[in-house]
């Protein structure tokens, strides 16, 4: 089941200008995370954000959380080449079918950023 | 320090035939995880184990078995591989509980 779903699923810009991903979720979560991952390469944790911060910057991301709508932004400002990658949201929640809380994943935005 | 390492990055199987996916991480964590990554769904948890000694089922168990070797390996074992099995699979470690996870390079399987 997936917990949290992103949009847009693809996203082109070119260089220079900012890149929106935004992540919605259905249950209540006690902390949501943005990872990268580029082509045929492993994750990279970006940032974590608690259910009770309502936003957080780290360099050129700014990651907001809206708990009463069960969402999440990440922005990329100034975007480069270099980050052309795909973005995933993660979410802490119960996991019905465990009995226990998981991380679970989004299905991604593939971010395309033009030189 | 490597971080997580995977080994082997590639693998082709027949159907039938078992392998060991093995997974060590140098950063002295508690908690590791098992991925696979399909395309167009995502990341979803195998198996996990919170601390040396305990292992749990994920969201997708069937057909997997695990081992906690000690505090640094975390392997992941196809008994009788299917060709439902063809994935990208991806080990993770953190410090402890769901935050901040560092994943290894994958393993790419392909089962014929």
């Amino acid at each position: 089941s997936q917990q949290g779903e992103e949009d847009p699923q693809a996203l082109s810009i070119q260089e220079g200008e900012n890149a929106t991903m935004n992540c919605s979720y259905k249950t209540s979560i006690n902390n949501l995370q943005w990872y990268r991952q580029n082509s045929g390469r492993g994750l990279v944790h970006l940032i974590l954000i608690r259910s009770n911060e309502r936003e957080k910057h780290s360099g050129r991301l700014r990651v907001t959380l809206d708990t009463s709508k069960k969402s999440s932004s990440l922005l990329i400002t100034a975007s480069r080449a270099a980050d052309t990658a795909s973005y995933f949201c993660a979410t802490d929640a119960l996991y019905s079918g465990a009995g226990s809380y998981q991380l679970t994943f989004g299905k991604g935005t593939k971010l395309s950023v033009i030189p | 320090n490597a971080g997580v390492t995977q080994t082997p990055k590639f693998q082709v199987l027949k159907t039938g035939q078992s392998m060991t996916l093995q997974c060590a991480q140098d950063m002295n964590h508690n908690s590791m995880y098992w991925y696979r990554q399909d395309p167009g769904m995502g990341l979803r948890l195998i198996y996990y184990s919170a601390s040396e000694g305990t292992t749990d089922k994920g969201e997708v168990p069937n057909g997997y078995n695990v081992s906690r070797l000690n505090k640094r390996e975390f392997s992941l074992r196809l008994e009788s591989a299917a060709p439902s099995q063809t994935s990208v699979y991806f080990c993770a470690s953190s410090p402890q509980g769901w935050d901040e996870q560092y994943f290894g390079p994958g393993t790419r399987l392909t089962v014929t």
